[in-house]
């Protein structure tokens, strides 16, 4: 069965600092991963997507890895601001017959405090 | 450019009545896809479409229903409401095309929502 297992669930750390967020998969085959950041009642946006060959992207202050040998990936926010308090998600995608089929972890919901 | 647009944002129904949520895409987007979300569960697959035609489709009864225009407007419909489909309800656009076999590596973009409350 598939799955997508993110950790910690909840991380409460202080503005400037750094920290990073895990996720393990078993979704096979493997196509890319996201990772996407969901404030309050809001949508989620895409911070990052990657796919097998790649295994660092970065977008601005996020940073992302991945290796597909472990099956893993991390999220690195470094010097957190406040606006960074959210959920980050990270979903996986795998090939199906019928095309692409998404995976999503329940999310670790950051706070970022002063 | 506008992004995708989902209404109401809010609405409470008891249980037993249906209800229907709309979604217009990016202008030039034709893939649509619609998503639960619930504090418990997460952000769980409905499904999805694609020039008028659903290509995949999550694990949920068929009270959960949808369609997509011609104008790549999509509505979901749920039928005989129960107190657990309180949930959000995302929906994304994507430009690609699938091709059957092979996963898509564009991005999803998300409307802010549909949140119902069921009573």
């Amino acid at each position: 069965k598939n799955q997508v297992e993110q950790s910690p669930q909840s991380l409460i750390i202080l503005e400037g600092k750094n920290c990073t967020l895990q996720c393990n998969y078993t979704v096979s085959p493997f196509s890319n991963l996201r990772w996407y950041k969901q404030d309050t009642g809001r949508g989620p946006v895409s911070l990052t997507i990657m796919t097998f060959s790649e295994n660092t992207k970065s977008n601005g202050r996020y940073t992302a890895t991945l290796d597909a040998d472990t099956k893993q990936s991390s999220l690195h926010i470094t010097a957190s601001q406040l606006s960074d308090s959210a959920s980050y998600i990270c979903v996986v995608s795998g090939v199906t017959g019928g095309g692409n089929k998404l995976t999503f972890g329940t999310g670790t919901q950051l706070k970022v405090e002063l | 450019k506008a992004g995708v647009t989902q209404t109401p944002r809010y609405l409470i129904k008891t249980r037993g009545q249906q209800v229907t949520l709309s979604c217009s895409p990016i202008s030039g987007h034709r893939s649509v896809s619609w998503y639960q979300q619930t504090p418990g569960q997460g952000l769980q697959f409905l499904f999805e479409y694609f020039s008028e035609t659903q290509r995949n489709k999550g694990n949920f009864p068929g009270r959960f229903s949808g369609r997509q225009f011609s104008n790549s407007r999509s509505e979901m419909n749920v039928s005989t409401l129960e107190l657990g489909d309180s949930a959000l309800y995302l929906c994304a656009s994507s430009p690609d095309w699938r091709i059957p076999g092979q996963a898509n590596t564009g991005e999803l973009f998300f409307g802010e929502g549909s949140r119902l409350t069921v009573l």
